[in-house]
């Protein structure tokens, strides 16, 4: 199975920071990521997929970076819409494996 | 607009049954692959099974292999997931999701709780 990495596990930050997230997977997986927001009781949200393409409807400041085993979600200046946590999922082989999570928190 | 609305869930007793049932609709259900996800109380996220377009393909994670069913009908644009000798560690609330045509899990439903407990 391929493991999925996330860092940070948690972080504190306040409006208007940037902000980083790191996805590092087990083996490689080409581009096949993407990147979740999921708010408490309610379902995950797709933000980015293919690594780096913004979901439809979703802001500009998510981006995604990366390929083969190390990937990045970046916020580049952090809404107050935005407090929640994020997943990583690959989709390269199964079984399919998301990422632990990462909760971010305001500070 | 897509939607998707998981109904069956509850409370079973440990080594029973149960049958999730998936609604889909603003979308050709029949042209995508269909997934099941899962998140016990306080936890992430886990891929439980998905299913192709026309159900001759089927995974599932190891830890319900054998135990759990996955399977569609396009006429009615639902897809199922049958659930046989329920553990306790399969407590968990379960989501249905739209694959894209990348195979990522592009829209998912609201969630249905199921609680296997004595």
């Amino acid at each position: 199975d391929i493991q999925m990495t996330q860092s940070p596990s948690s972080l504190s930050a306040s409006v208007g920071d940037r902000v980083a997230i790191t996805c590092r997977a087990s083996q490689g997986i080409r581009n096949d990521l993407a990147w979740y927001q999921q708010k408490p009781g309610k379902a995950p949200k797709r933000l980015i997929y293919a690594a780096s393409s913004l979901h439809s409807g979703v802001p500009s400041r998510f981006s995604g970076s990366g390929s083969g085993t190390e990937f990045t979600l970046t916020i580049s200046s952090l809404q107050s819409e935005d407090f929640a946590t994020y997943y990583c999922l690959q989709h390269n082989s199964y079984p399919r494996t998301f990422g632990q999570g990462t909760k971010v928190e305001i500070k | 607009e897509v939607h998707l609305v998981e109904s069956g869930g509850g409370l079973v007793q440990p080594g029973g049954s149960l049958r999730l049932s998936c609604a889909a609709s603003g979308f050709t259900f029949s042209t995508s692959w269909m997934t099941w996800v899962r998140q016990a109380p306080g936890k992430g996220l886990e891929w439980v099974a998905n299913i192709n377009q026309d159900g001759s393909e089927k995974y599932f994670v190891d830890s319900v292999e054998g135990r759990f069913t996955i399977s569609r009908d396009n006429a009615k644009n639902s897809l199922y997931l049958q659930m046989n000798s329920l553990r306790a560690e399969d407590t968990a609330v379960y989501y249905c999701a739209k694959e894209s045509g990348l195979r990522n899990f592009e829209f998912w439903g609201q969630g249905t709780l199921v609680t296997v407990s004595s």
